[in-house]
């Protein structure tokens, strides 16, 4: 089945500064989400994006389908950014998101 | 709109007892997905449908089983609980062909 990698796995910072996430897979897909997890454990969806670049206030996403690969840039970061960030993909003629080992992302006031 | 509704949230079962999770789609979507997150293995799928039929199982015993009703509702039950069932269970719907919505899952313990 296809694969999905994320890096780094862990990454702690200061509150203000600027951080990106990568997302790699190992085949072809036709759906992409960034999820953030809240402590309460909901999957919150902050980008469904299979190509291309979108942008929601200080998030920011784009996706190179052609080169299996994602990244997810948070702007001046703020301590409720805290939290683990998954990236899931959906390959053709599966019904179902893989996800990748999620990115821990912890903001230091 | 309402998101997806997943009770109940917290649950404590004892070891071979059997559970029963509910879900509740937004409303229009026809697409209902199950997974199980734990620790050591992740986010992992369990099963997928559509339109009352099972599109996808995911690798999990048969001890785990789902369905959908008419309403796009969607139960799944776990039978003979082991240990190693304690987890968060996920559950997603999706409108045809585009992004999930996920509840807020429900946390069972078996003790």
């Amino acid at each position: 089945g296809i694969q999905v990698e994320q890096s780094p796995p862990d990454l702690i910072l200061q509150e203000g500064a600027n951080s990106t996430l990568r997302c790699n897979f190992s085949d072809s897909v036709n759906n992409l989400q960034w999820f953030h997890q809240n402590p309460w454990g909901q999957l919150i969806n902050l980008f469904y994006i299979p190509s291309g670049t979108k942008q929601n206030g200080r998030l920011s996403a784009t996706t190179v389908a052609t080169e299996r690969y994602s990244l997810l840039y948070i702007s001046s970061s703020q301590t409720t950014d805290s939290g683990v960030y998954f990236c899931a993909v959906r390959d053709f003629g599966n019904e179902k998101l893989t996800f990748g080992t999620g990115t821990r992302l912890t903001i230091i006031p | 709109k309402a998101g997806v509704t997943q009770t109940p949230r917290y649950l404590i079962k004892t070891r071979g007892q059997q559970v029963t999770l509910s879900c509740s789609p937004i409303s229009g979507h026809r697409s209902v997905s199950w997974y199980q997150q734990t620790p050591g293995q992740g986010l992992q799928f369990l099963f997928e449908y559509f339109s009352e039929t099972q599109r996808n199982k995911g690798n999990f015993p048969g001890r785990f089983s789902g369905r959908q009703f008419s309403n796009s509702r969607s139960e799944m039950n776990v039978s003979t609980l082991e240990l190693g069932d304690s987890a968060l269970y996920l559950c997603a719907s999706s409108p045809q062909g585009q992004g999930y919505t996920f509840g807020s899952g429900t946390r069972l313990t078996v003790v």
